[in-house]
């Protein structure tokens, strides 16, 4: 099975700040990989796929790159409505996600 | 308007069963894998099971395996996950989502997720 983990578990920013998260697969997976973002009490919303596509009506400041083992979502300049838990999938063999990254407010 | 709408959570005691299913509205249900994914409380993402469009190719979890059934009736434009066995570790909000992509195959990125049903199991 492949295993897939995010860094770092939690993440304090601000405002305007540039944000990157992490995300290594036990084994390749070439770019079969999605990010996602969830806010408390709601389903997850996907916001990137095959590692780099954006998601129809996600905003431009958010951007996703990678191939193989090794990935990142980065948000250029964080909104007020980022603050919420990342998580990659890999869906190369099977389907994976990771263990979540929560982006707090500094 | 694409949308996914799960029911039939609920409590139950351990070792019970529960048989929940999503209504999809507002594509082609039929040319689109889908997938449960649960969610324990405060806790992460689990993926649980996926299907393929035609029904033919079924991904499990190790934590599905012989207990959790999904299965889809195109027809009914429906997708079910029928669970047995039930542990107090398998409480969770149970999330169904489809696919990104046309075509007959299983994994895939979700790009509609449904609102999602809780499942209790406790005595």
């Amino acid at each position: 099975d492949i295993q897939m983990t995010q860094s770092p578990s939690t993440l304090s920013a601000s405002v305007g700040d540039r944000v990157i998260i992490t995300c290594r697969a036990s084994q390749s997976i070439k770019t079969w990989l999605a990010w996602y973002q969830q806010k408390p009490g709601k389903a997850p919303k996907l916001l990137i796929y095959k590692a780099s596509t954006l998601e129809s009506g996600v905003p431009s400041r958010f951007s996703g790159s990678g191939s193989g083992t090794e990935f990142t979502l980065t948000i250029s300049s964080l909104q007020p409505d980022d603050f919420a838990t990342y998580y990659c999938q890999q869906y190369n063999s099977m389907i994976t996600f990771g263990q979540g990254t929560r982006l707090e407010i500094k | 308007e694409v949308q996914l709408v799960e029911s039939g959570g609920g409590l139950v005691q351990p070792g019970g069963s529960l048989r929940l299913s999503c209504a999809a509205s507002g594509f082609t249900f039929k040319n689109y894998a889908m997938t449960w994914v649960r969610q324990g409380q405060g806790k992460g993402l689990e993926w649980v099971s996926a299907i393929s469009g035609s029904g033919r190719h079924i991904y499990e979890a190790d934590s599905a395996k012989g207990r959790f059934t999904i299965s889809r009736d195109n027809s009914m434009n429906t997708l079910y996950l029928q669970m047995s066995s039930l542990r107090a570790e398998d409480t969770a909000v149970y999330y169904c989502a489809k696919g990104s992509f046309d075509g007959d195959w299983t994994a895939d990125a979700f790009d509609i997720w449904g609102q999602g049903t809780m499942v209790t199991v406790s005595s």
